[in-house]
């Protein structure tokens, strides 16, 4: 089943911070992020494995709230570059389910 | 670490026509691979799962005669669309793990377009 996504897309000015939630109804052992830029293939960004885990790289940011089943992507003083449409995939044994996506788009 | 490649990364073909794409781990030994299809401004999908040596196991509502999906080392899986139609038309992505973790790393992907 797939998890649920928000917000669909989100616009932001360079700097601007955003967040992106991705929930699911059933217990997840893995939440995975990935963003895809328009005409390519998904780029992966993060993975988080355990319930309570936040990891970053650079400005962007996640974390995993096991008992509510839901994780959230953190933008934070957002780059041009961070432009495109977010995905979370999650999993609940070895198969992955990705959201509908989250379109972002950062404007100078 | 953890390349996976595909060939070709687009591809047009003829409606009938059969087309074979490619997806190896160039650096890795993939004990399982996933085949995922996109359509325009929407999510991937899982199509199949392959794992090496064994027969491909699908997602609900895809056809295997259609989708021939081949895992025949640890490091290819080929999947073949045949007799290729206007709405098969997408985007192929492949993915490849290696052992019992839940990364996956996901090929470049490939552009169908049947005419």
């Amino acid at each position: 089943q797939q998890p649920v996504q928000s917000p669909q897309a989100v616009i932001l000015r360079e700097g601007e911070d955003a967040v992106i939630n991705c929930s699911s109804s059933k217990a997840l052992y893995s939440v995975h992020w990935y963003r895809q830029k328009h005409g390519e293939a998904p780029v992966f960004l993060m993975i988080l494995l355990k319930g309570g885990e936040q990891k970053g790289h650079e400005k962007i940011s996640a974390s995993f709230n096991e008992k509510k089943q839901q994780s959230s992507l953190y933008l934070t003083a957002s780059q041009l570059s961070y432009s495109g449409t977010y995905f979370c995939g999650t999993s609940n044994d070895y198969k992955l389910s990705f959201g509908a996506g989250t379109t972002v788009t950062v404007r100078a | 670490g953890a390349v996976v490649s595909q060939h070709p990364s687009w591809v047009i073909c003829k409606s009938g026509t059969s087309v074979k794409i490619e997806c190896r781990s160039l650096d890795f030994q993939a004990t399982t691979m996933f085949w995922y299809r996109q359509f325009p401004k929407q999510s991937l999908m899982l199509m199949a799962t392959s794992n090496e040596g064994s027969k491909a196991t699908y997602e609900q509502g895809v056809e295997k005669d259609k989708f021939l999906i081949n895992h025949a080392s640890l490091t290819l899986s080929t999947l073949t669309v045949t007799s290729a139609h206007p709405e098969d038309s997408s985007f192929y992505i492949c993915s490849a793990k290696t052992g019992p973790g839940p990364e996956q790393y996901f090929g470049p992907g490939t552009r169908l377009t049947v005419t």
